[in-house]
C-alpha cells in the first residue's frame, strides 16, 4: 500500500506571507499519462474536505491562483503565495494512482 | 451544482449494521464512467476509503481490504443515491463518514464533491 506523509504537520502562517506544506509518497506517484496523481485537500473548521488541487498541480474550479501544486513522483509541494485569513484549516495530499484504493497523508493544520 | 446529502443514524449498537445514504443532486448516480465513494476519519486512522462504486457499461464495485469482509455499497437509481452498509460494528468504526464524487469528464478530476459528513458513534 502507498503512504503519505506530510510535512510540517503544524504551520503557523503570517497573513500576507507564503506559506509551503510538502507531501512524500513511498512510491511514485506519476501515471504513464504524464501525470502525477496527487490531489490536496483543505478541511476548514466544521467542514468537509475541500478539493483544491489534483493531478498534481491542476486547481480545482473556484479555487483561487493563491494556492498552487507543484512536484513530481515522489516529492510534492502546496504553496499559497499570499496566505490569508480563510486559509485556517487542514490540509491533506491524497494519492490517486493506486485508485480505487485511495491514501492520505496525516494532515497539516495551517493556523493564521 | 452537484450536492451529495448524508443522511442515517449517527448512534448505532456494537454489532448491529451502520446504514447511510448519499443522495444525489445535479448528477446522476448511473452516468457513464462516473464514481462514488464513501471515506471516513477517525482521529485513529485519520481519513479512511471504505469502497467505490463506479459505473461504465455496468456497476463495478471495490472495497478496501481493512473492512471488505461486512460492507456493501449499493447505488439506487430510482431515487439517484448511493448508501453504505457496514455490518457487525465495533467501537473501532466510530468516524465521521463522508460520500463523495470523483469529478472529471473522461480523466480523472479529484474528489471534487463531498457530502456534509456524518458523525457515527458504535456504543451501547
Amino acid at each position: 500500500d502507498i503512504v503519505m506523509t506530510q510535512s510540517p504537520l503544524s504551520l503557523p502562517a503570517t497573513p500576507g506571507e507564503p506559506a509551503a506544506i510538502s507531501c512524500r509518497s513511498s512510491q511514485s506517484l506519476l501515471h504513464t499519462d504524464g501525470y502525477s496523481y496527487v490531489d490536496w485537500y483543505l478541511q476548514k473548521p466544521g467542514q468537509s474536505p475541500q478539493l483544491l488541487i489534483f493531478l498534481g498541480s491542476i486547481r480545482a474550479s473556484g479555487v483561487p491562483d493563491r494556492f498552487s501544486g507543484s512536484g513530481s513522483g515522489t516529492d510534492f509541494t502546496l504553496k499559497i503565495s499570499r496566505v490569508e485569513a480563510d486559509d485556517v484549516g487542514i490540509y491533506y495530499c491524497m494519492q490517486a494512482i493506486d485508485t480505487p484504493r485511495l491514501a492520505f497523508g496525516p494532515g497539516t493544520k495551517v493556523d493564521v | 451544482q452537484v450536492q451529495l446529502q448524508q443522511s442515517g443514524p449517527g448512534l448505532v449498537k456494537p454489532s448491529q449494521t451502520l446504514s447511510l445514504t448519499c443522495a444525489i443532486s445535479g448528477d446522476s448516480v448511473s452516468r457513464k464512467n462516473s464514481a462514488w465513494y464513501w471515506i471516513r476519519h477517525s482521529p485513529s486512522r485519520g481519513l479512511e476509503w471504505l469502497g467505490r462504486a463506479s459505473y461504465g457499461s455496468k456497476w463495478y464495485y471495490d472495497y478496501a481490504e481493512s473492512v471488505k469482509s461486512r460492507i456493501t455499497i449499493n447505488p439506487d437509481t430510482s431515487k439517484n443515491q448511493f448508501s453504505l452498509q457496514l455490518y457487525s460494528v465495533t467501537p473501532e468504526d466510530t468516524a465521521v463518514y463522508y460520500c463523495a464524487r470523483v469529478g472529471g469528464l473522461g480523466r480523472y478530476g479529484g474528489l471534487d464533491v463531498w457530502g456534509q459528513g456524518t458523525t457515527v458513534t458504535v456504543s451501547s
